[in-house]
């Protein structure tokens, strides 16, 4: 079945570690993206990629970072520093020229 | 600045009621709008898009309303269901091009028996 999927989908970190999130989709997406959630806020973006080896900033990419180095995966690195990346993180993806993006299941991530 | 506001922040209401979820926006030049549906823990699933030319759009027991003079569009709900208990999600996509998406705070929703 064609999806994309994110993993884990719980992740514990420890102070001053850099944990790295999964994203892969097997849709022939071209873009990617990775966004934040907080409770009582909306979805905001951290970075997309719309081709292989390319990608941009967004809204609050400070303390993350990110690779595509496949167009099937598009992971995520939380950087030690992230100050406070306890959250719910989600991965969508989409087709170059179309708007309606298709979401992972999401990973949320806890500092411990 | 582009902005999707949404209410109520949270809703309750008895099975088998009706509800209307708002959206306003001020998004420019405004592409399409689409409606999520998002379960706990759970990534946002799309429910509707529309459109600038359309006004109402159904999907089920979901309709969907755009005003694009008031920038404003609704997400009514007949004869509510347990399963409706969700967070939706107003999106509105702008200029056209990858990456310009406004996610609205959403609405959580429950529906109690």
């Amino acid at each position: 079945d064609g999806g994309i999927t994110q993993s884990p989908k719980y992740l514990f970190r420890k102070e001053g570690q850099n944990v790295t999130l999964s994203c892969e989709q097997n849709l022939n997406h071209d873009a990617m993206y990775w966004y934040r959630q907080d409770p009582g806020q909306g979805l905001r973006l951290i970075y997309y990629s719309q081709i292989v080896n390319d990608f941009q900033k967004g809204d609050i990419a400070e303390g993350y970072s990110v690779s595509r180095e496949k167009k099937e995966s598009f992971p995520l690195t939380v950087t030690s520093a992230q100050k406070n990346p306890t959250a719910f993180y989600l991965c969508a993806s989409n087709y170059r020229g179309r708007t309606e993006a298709f979401f992972g299941q999401g990973t949320r991530l806890t500092v411990v | 600045k582009n902005q999707v506001e949404q209410s109520p922040q949270s809703l309750i209401i008895l099975e088998g009621k009706n509800c209307t979820l708002q959206c306003n926006y001020t998004v420019s030049p405004f592409s399409n709008l689409r409606w999520y549906k998002q379960d706990t823990g759970r990534g946002p699933v799309s429910l509707t898009i529309m459109t600038f030319s359309e006004n109402t759009k159904s999907n089920g027991r979901y309709t969907a309303t755009l005003d694009a003079d008031t920038k404003q569009s609704s997400l009514h709900i007949t004869a509510s269901q347990l399963s409706d208990s969700a967070s939706y999600i107003c999106v509105v996509s702008y200029g056209g091009s990858q990456g310009n998406l406004i996610f609205g705070k959403g609405t959580k929703l429950s529906v109690k028996p």
